[in-house]
């Protein structure tokens, strides 16, 4: 098994609903993080926590809630999707002396 | 979290060294220079990091300028999966530090 795994891989959804990207690992770190990466740029930070009672605003948090529902679980919710968050979505783990693991990535796409 | 700079492109033949270059002349003391590479859209993988001493790991060795104004992350024998975007990121952990990407390197290795 991957130590990041997210779900789903892919996701088509329509503009205005709901939908939730799920993050899991097994590398036993408090740190999680969920980061944004839109075609030809870097990754821009959405979300992160440091442990399950610490959660905070990264660079572009508008539009994005999340919850961590456990020291494996970090999900990210789009409340009312737009087109404009369109992209592909990195869930990631670590700490700085071990480097941090990312997952595979959810593409999405709001229609 | 200090700013780094790096070309927009490289290429480099099969083979042979890939020496990737990184300027961060506003790192400050406790600041670490950590490298990722992101192959296709797949999720960034962690290479190597360092303070001020040069580091070798099974990947890559990282060499920082004394004065840790620049550094250069060093592929010794590049082959054609080494194909990817370079990531140099100057980070502190801490209780607050998170990874900003910047736009990296397209590492091109050509037969």
């Amino acid at each position: 098994d991957a130590d990041v795994t997210q779900t789903p891989r892919n996701r088509i959804t329509k503009t205005g609903k709901r939908i939730m990207l799920e993050c899991s690992q097994t590398k036993g770190h408090d740190r999680m993080y969920w980061y944004r990466q839109d075609p030809g740029l870097g990754l821009r930070l959405i979300y992160y926590s440091f442990d399950v009672k610490d959660i905070n605003k990264g660079e572009i948090s508008d539009g994005y809630s999340v919850s961590r529902q456990a020291q494996a679980k970090f999900s990210l919710s789009l409340e009312s999707a737009i087109p404009n968050q369109t992209a592909l979505y990195f869930c990631a783990t670590g700490w700085e002396d071990s480097g941090y693991t990312f997952g595979s990535g959810t593409r999405l796409t709001v229609v | 979290d200090a700013k780094t700079t790096q070309p927009p492109s490289m290429d480099c033949a099969e083979g042979r060294a890939a020496n990737l270059p990184c300027n961060h002349s506003t790192i400050s003391g406790n600041e670490y220079v950590y490298w990722y590479r992101q192959i296709h859209s797949q999720g960034p993988q962690y290479i190597i990091h360092g303070l001020k001493n040069n580091e070798t790991n099974e990947m890559a060795s990282l060499i920082i300028t004394e004065d840790r104004k620049s550094s250069t992350l060093i592929l010794p024998h590049a082959t054609l999966r080494d194909t990817a975007v370079y990531y140099c990121i100057a980070f502190y952990g801490g209780s607050q530090g998170n990874l900003i990407f910047g736009k990296g390197t397209k590492l091109s290795v050509k037969p």
